[in-house]
């Protein structure tokens, strides 16, 4: 059957580190990998999308890495702050298909 | 624009009851998704449309569950009877899927329905 893995169910790192969050998948074929934030009591919200021919993917202190072949995606922020802390989803899109999402990893930076 | 509209926010409501969850999506988006969340089993896909058409619906668990879209700015999610099980935040979400963005999901604030 299909099925992501997110790495953790919860992340705590001090403030200023990097925040490393790993999505594992299997028995799928996406065209696209997506992350969202979701803060408690809110809706998701998107973040970043990768291509399945791209490898790396910026925004602000915020990259992802997409690697078919491990069938693995990569999270990471840099230089983590307070306001960072949140739970991350990530989620496939096999095409014009509705997304399918992990549970989540949530994160905690102490300052 | 206002971002996709749920309503109600909360509701408790007992077993047996009907529930009705309504949804406004964002104007222009041709994909309209319904998913529950609960701690349990995270972020569930139940049922999605396109052009307001049920593409995919097996995610609904059980009959009891039904979902429309009579035209393109409005979907309801029913429950009926509704049980304890039910209780979970249903999303409404919408998308206007490109080839350039995939299927970039917007989401609404969530429905928190209390089945007691």
């Amino acid at each position: 059957s299909q099925k992501i893995e997110q790495n953790s169910e919860a992340l705590n790192i001090q403030e200023g580190k990097t925040a490393t969050l790993t999505c594992n998948y299997t028995n799928y074929s996406p065209a696209y990998l997506q992350w969202y934030r979701q803060d408690p009591g809110r809706g998701p919200v998107f973040l970043l999308l990768i291509r399945e021919n791209e490898k790396e993917k910026r925004k602000e202190r915020l990259k992802v890495t997409f690697d078919t072949t491990l069938k693995q995606s990569l999270f990471h922020i840099t230089a983590s702050q307070p306001a960072d802390s949140a739970t991350y989803l990530c989620a496939l899109d096999q095409a014009g298909t509705a997304l399918i999402f992990g549970k989540g990893t949530t994160l905690s930076v102490s300052s | 624009d206002a971002g996709v509209i749920q309503s109600p926010r909360h509701e408790v409501t007992e077993m047996g009851q009907e529930v009705t969850l309504r949804c406004k999506p964002i104007s222009g988006h041709d994909y309209l998704f319904w998913y529950r969340q609960t701690m349990m089993r995270g972020l569930e896909l139940l049922i999605y449309f396109n052009n307001n058409v049920p593409i995919d619906d097996s995610g609904m668990p059980e009959d009891r569950f039904s979902a429309k879209m009579p035209n393109a700015s409005f979907s309801t999610l029913k429950i009926q009877p509704s049980e304890p099980r039910d209780s979970a935040v249903y999303f409404c979400a919408s998308s206007p899927f490109t080839r350039s963005s995939g299927n970039t999901i917007y989401f609404g604030e969530g429905s928190w329905l209390t089945v007691v």
